[in-house]
């Protein structure tokens, strides 16, 4: 597509329930990363994706978050037994190329999931 | 690891001011800087990004922004403000040599007032 989406664009849960979040990159673009912005906050790095292996997940705060991005392309954050403290948005980013950022490799952001957990 | 810091977390002005919104990284190396702008109900969006060379950048709706090494600084400037410039400002910076995740700034929220 023209840009990254990302679905739910809002969910509410209730603590301790299991949610996914998914992101459909831009069309060919072989890298994808996961960030997290909570109130007040700059977005935080997650994970980063280099086709459908996890490259980097030195971002994912514990071992109830896990990502996958199966067939290289559509990705899913999943987040088990959420706690009041993952209430946050997620953003999700693609870029043309994996590897080190440079002008013709900047991330372009989705428009977030924004995640409640009461 | 890099960090950024931003100075202000809010920022007042009025239409036709001038803005600067202060931005200091931490890392030895070499570094790429950018600027992120995410207007209400929007999505982030790149305003300029620095590489290499000039160290005044010029980037989208009139910003520019000035890598300033000795001083650890990109502070993104505007001459002269407009009520749609209202929106979260984040600096951003990678190292410049592999792979380095992106990493911002707490963000400025600037508010023109008409």
């Amino acid at each position: 597509g023209a840009g990254v989406s990302q679905t739910p664009s809002n969910k509410v849960t209730e603590k301790g329930k299991y949610v996914e979040l998914r992101c459909d990159p831009i069309s060919g673009h072989t890298a994808l990363y996961w960030y997290r912005q909570s109130l007040g906050q700059g977005p935080e790095f997650l994970i980063y994706f280099q086709g459908t292996g996890a490259a980097d997940d030195s971002g994912l705060p514990n071992d109830r978050f896990f990502a996958v991005r199966p067939e290289g392309s559509v990705s899913t954050l999943k987040i088990q037994r959420t706690e009041r403290g993952d209430s946050a948005v997620y953003l999700c980013a693609s870029s043309p190329q994996t590897g080190a950022v440079s002008g013709a490799n900047v991330l372009t952001f989705g428009a977030g999931s924004r995640l409640t957990v009461l | 690891a890099q960090s950024v810091s931003q100075h202000n977390h809010h920022v007042i002005l009025s239409e036709a001011a001038s803005l600067e919104l202060g931005c200091n990284y931490s890392y030895g190396g070499t570094v790429n800087l950018f600027w992120y702008v995410q207007y209400p109900g929007q999505h982030l969006q790149l305003l300029l990004k620095y590489f290499s060379g000039d160290p005044l950048v010029k980037g989208i709706k009139g910003f520019e922004a000035e890598f300033i090494k000795s001083k650890f600084s990109f502070n993104l400037r505007k001459p002269s403000v407009q009520w749609s410039d209202t929106a979260e400002y984040f600096c951003a910076v990678t190292r410049n040599s592999g792979y380095s995740t992106l990493t911002f700034g707490k963000g400025t929220m600037l508010l023109v007032s008409p």
